[in-house]
């Protein structure tokens, strides 16, 4: 079992929809999660760090169940600009990051 | 302008050839990083470096080599025991333990 786990997708979705998705980690001691955003064949760009209470910004949410070992991230009224992978990413307990193979997400006018 | 500069962006290797991939960062950051990108995966970690002539191997370090002789500057070699380095490579700094920033990366291919 991969440490990170994404949906490799990709999810087409039509522009104003909302769309989410998970990712699950397998080290219940990881300490920090974030998203990355990657364009094609550009380097990846953070998005958001996840809290364990959640956080928002703007048309991104996302949020942490250690519980079930999965983050999220949701995005309101997609724009054709939120095409991109978003790269899922876990901090262990060693501080080194751990990075999932990302999901891609394509916004259809 | 802050930021971490890679170059070359497009660097093409013959078999049997070491190639240096050049990492700048002018953010005061203490720690930098070398990541592999393939096609499908996940960045995966080559070496990593906390502070000025310290670094440690990260999960494939296994034909590559860095050096740390000043805190803005962290070179990778590809090295000719590197059997397959087409890749996408991508270098980063953080603050300690704090996010990681990235460089524009640098595309290898080999001949």
């Amino acid at each position: 079992r991969k440490e990170v786990e994404q949906d490799p997708g990709p999810f087409n979705v039509p522009e104003g929809a909302t769309v989410a998705f998970n990712c699950t980690y397998s080290n219940s001691a990881s300490q920090s999660f974030f998203w990355y955003r990657q364009d094609c064949r550009k380097e990846p760009k953070l998005l958001m760090s996840v809290y364990s209470s959640g956080n928002e910004d703007g048309r991104f949410t996302a949020q942490l169940n250690r519980a079930s070992q999965y983050i999220s991230l949701l995005i309101r009224d997609s724009k054709l600009s939120d095409s991109a992978t978003y790269l899922c990413v876990v901090r262990g307990s060693n501080y080194q990051l751990i990075w999932g193979a990302g999901t891609k997400l394509i916004i259809k006018p | 302008d802050g930021g971490i500069t890679q170059s070359p962006k497009y660097l093409f290797r013959k078999e049997g050839q070491n190639v240096t991939l050049s990492c700048e960062q002018n953010l005061n950051h203490d720690a930098m990083y070398w990541y592999r990108q393939d096609p499908g995966q996940g960045l995966r970690l080559i070496y990593y470096s906390q502070i000025v002539n310290d670094f440690q191997k990260g999960d494939i370090a296994e034909g590559y080599s860095v050096s740390r002789e000043k805190k803005e500057s962290f070179p990778l070699t590809v090295t000719s025991a590197q059997k397959n380095p087409t890749a996408f490579y991508l270098c980063a700094s953080s603050a300690q333990g704090d996010t990681q920033y990235f460089g524009p990366g640098t595309r290898l291919t080999v001949l």
